[in-house]
């Protein structure tokens, strides 16, 4: 079974620029998240899809982040304009459903964010 | 969400115990997880426990939970210098949509 798919493994941008980052879960996984990991700190949830639809983005900073899974499988994550503290690993995650067992969840190898 | 507390470094010899502990604060937590991430690499699921059991066993993992204290903790057996590795806890509700609150991560560090 394939794991969760992210693009690209790695960014530098300056600030104010546009960064975009692409997320492909495991196949038939219904639920999908992006956290954010700042260095030194443990993965916090920016945004939790159902499909196609948003569960909770009460965390993502909407000014500048938004986030899209039109089809219910990938899912897109925008930052414009970037900022220096934006500087951080993108993770997604997949999991089958909010009521699998458990829930275990699936994590991908993540996107390396570097703002400068 | 609410935060979920670790201590952050830890030191063992090769062939200890390494106990990581690890406070949470949400009473309604439905899963308790345990994550692993080496050096630039992804999340790594290590076990879980669900919050009506009071402990976990899986070869050299040993889980123990106190819902009174809400206080987590994973003991390795046999400690080995490729346990070395940044342990995470975290939490995950109902009421969060399931989605996982993480603590700041345990720097585990085994020595020969």
């Amino acid at each position: 079974e394939a794991g969760v798919a992210q693009s690209p493994r790695y960014k530098i941008i300056e600030k104010r620029q546009s960064v975009a980052f692409w997320c492909n879960p495991i196949s038939g996984h219904a639920t999908l998240y992006w956290y954010q990991q700042i260095l030194g700190q443990g993965p916090k949830l920016l945004i939790q899809f159902q499909n196609n639809g948003v569960v909770d983005d009460s965390q993502l900073p909407k000014d500048r982040f938004s986030a899209e899974r039109l089809k219910g499988v990938d899912s897109t994550l925008k930052i414009q304009p970037a900022k220096l503290e934006d500087s951080a690993v993108y993770l997604c995650a997949s999991t089958k459903s909010l009521l699998a067992i458990n829930n275990e969840q699936f994590f991908g190898p993540g996107t390396r964010l570097t703002v400068l | 969400g609410e935060d979920v507390e670790q201590s952050l470094f830890l030191s063992v010899r090769e062939g200890d115990s390494s106990v990581i502990n690890c406070t949470y604060t949400d009473s309604s937590s439905t899963y308790l997880y345990w994550y692993k991430q080496e050096p630039g690499a992804g999340l790594q699921l290590l076990t879980y426990i669900f919050s009506n059991m009071d402990m976990k066993q899986d070869q050299r993992l040993t889980v123990l939970l106190n819902k009174k204290d809400k206080h987590l903790s994973l003991r390795i057996a046999d400690t080995q210098t490729g346990d070395s590795a940044i342990y995470f806890c975290a939490e995950s509700t109902s009421n969060s949509g399931y989605a996982l609150n993480f603590g700041k991560g345990t720097s585990l560090l085994v020595t020969p």
